[in-house]
């Protein structure tokens, strides 16, 4: 059975700390994603990676930068947390090809930002 | 990406059809139709996708209408745990520079005993 895996479901932060998020895949996907879902809002994209140290922006990158080293690893990372992020932060992968909008997603990993 | 219409929320009773619309009027040639839903406390959970023929697998059949401007996805039997928020997304299939998915806010589906 195909799997993302975040490494916390919930995690309690306090300002201006450094915050990791890890995401691993085990589908041999080379696109990876990390999302955000703020209530009336719906999911905006953070960044994404299409290959192992390849990224890009997504629609809200300000304050985070992200890690891929390896090919099934990537890592979400807030350097100086804020209490505006506090969310819901969703991974993702999906396949090169022709289904490359056919996206696995993990569970979530739920940020308080104290 | 083209954007989607969708209406906030649905009602269905159980065992019955749910249908839910979604309008992309601006969709391009190149840019499918895919369907995802997010169940309450869970990530996003791929549903379906077509380009111009109607398709079906073991969730749902996609029915795109033939002018491409809109689209509805049945669920042929609701059931209680089909209650979940439903996202309409139009994109290019391949990849190039454009991998991304753009959620918008969908149409919370609740169906009722």
């Amino acid at each position: 059975d195909v799997k993302v895996t975040q490494s916390s479901r919930y995690l309690v932060k306090r300002t201006g700390e450094k915050v990791f998020l890890e995401c691993v895949q085990d589908m041999d996907h080379e696109n990876m994603f990390w999302y955000r879902q703020d209530p009336g809002l719906g999911l905006r994209l953070i960044y994404f990676s299409y290959d192992v140290k390849m990224k890009e922006k997504g629609d809200i990158p300000e304050g985070y930068s992200v890690s891929r080293e390896k090919k099934e690893r990537f890592s979400l990372i807030l350097e100086s947390a804020s209490t505006n992020q506090t969310s819901m932060y969703l991974c993702a992968s999906s396949l090169n090809g022709m289904n490359t909008g056919e996206l696995f997603f993990g569970e979530g990993s739920r940020l308080t930002v104290l | 990406d083209a954007k989607t219409t969708q209406p906030p929320s649905m009602d269905c009773a159980e065992g019955r059809a749910a249908n839910l619309p979604c309008n992309h009027s601006t969709i391009s040639g190149n840019e499918y139709v895919y369907w995802y839903r997010q169940i309450h406390s869970q990530g996003p959970q791929y549903i379906i996708h077509g380009l111009k023929n109607n398709e079906t697998n073991e969730m749902a059949s996609l029915i795109i209408t033939e002018d491409r401007k809109s689209s509805t996805l049945i669920l042929p039997h609701a059931t209680l745990r089909d209650t979940a928020v439903y996202y309409c997304i139009v994109r290019p299939n391949s990849g190039g520079s454009n991998y991304k998915l753009t959620f918008g806010k969908g149409t919370l589906l609740t169906v009722n005993p």
